[in-house]
């Protein structure tokens, strides 16, 4: 299968800072890179659909200045938390899927955790 | 609107053999997924089935009906390491991947 790094694996910040979450595809380009949040006992919650060299697509009630998405190469995307507050505390995945190598299921990232305190 | 439901948890004996079903709704259908996620962890990819059928894969079995929007993931012989939320998902006609809540297993000896 294809390979989607995340980095970090979990950070923990000062309420009011910000926050950068890298997604990587090791051996194979993305075009598009999904971001998701998924609180305790609760299932994925599609954030913005991140698209290489174009502005990302966000869901419905995600503030696009609060989540900066920038997918500036092939094979990078990257989650900006902006001023961070307790309530963005969740676990954040980023996943790609590699059609062009013939897969249609979503490869993902090992997930970061974010605590904000 | 679209819709997956699948059952919030399910509970089964260690060696024993359990169905999680999962029904769907949704604008068109380009195959369903499972995966599993084990708590704190990513999801990984467990069956893909896009075909009416049995896909069977070691202990793991996955089944779909696309006339009655069904699918089910069997899971033999069970171990205490399938202790898990199992996640059913289907790839809409805009090959956008619509999520169920999860379905929580819980193995008891």
């Amino acid at each position: 299968g294809a390979v989607v790094s995340q980095h970090p694996s979990w950070v923990i910040c000062k309420s009011g800072t910000s926050v950068k979450i890298e997604c990587r595809s090791l051996d194979f380009q993305a075009t598009t890179m999904f971001w998701y949040r998924q609180f305790p006992k609760q299932s994925l919650m599609l954030m913005a659909t991140s698209n290489e060299g174009s502005k990302a697509t966000y869901e419905q009630g995600v503030e696009k200045d609060k989540f900066l998405i920038n997918h500036a190469s092939l094979t990078l995307s990257t989650l900006t938390v902006t001023s961070a507050h307790p309530e963005d505390s969740s676990f954040y995945i980023c996943s790609a899927r590699a059609p062009d190598r013939g897969y249609t299921e979503a490869f993902f990232g090992q997930g970061t955790r974010l605590t904000v305190v | 609107g679209q819709n997956i439901d699948q059952p919030t948890e399910m509970t089964a004996t260690e060696g024993a053999i359990v169905q999680i079903n999962c029904t769907y709704q949704t604008s068109g259908f380009n195959g369903l997924f499972w995966y599993q996620q084990h708590a704190g962890e990513a999801p990984t990819f467990l069956s893909y089935n896009v075909l009416d059928g049995l896909e069977e894969k070691g202990r793991f079995s996955s089944f779909l009906s696309r006339s009655k929007g069904y699918s089910y993931l069997l899971l033999k012989e069970l171990q205490m390491k399938d202790s898990a939320s199992y996640l059913c998902a289907v790839l809409d006609s805009n090959y956008q991947l619509i999520w169920g809540a999860g379905t929580k297993l819980i193995i008891k000896p």
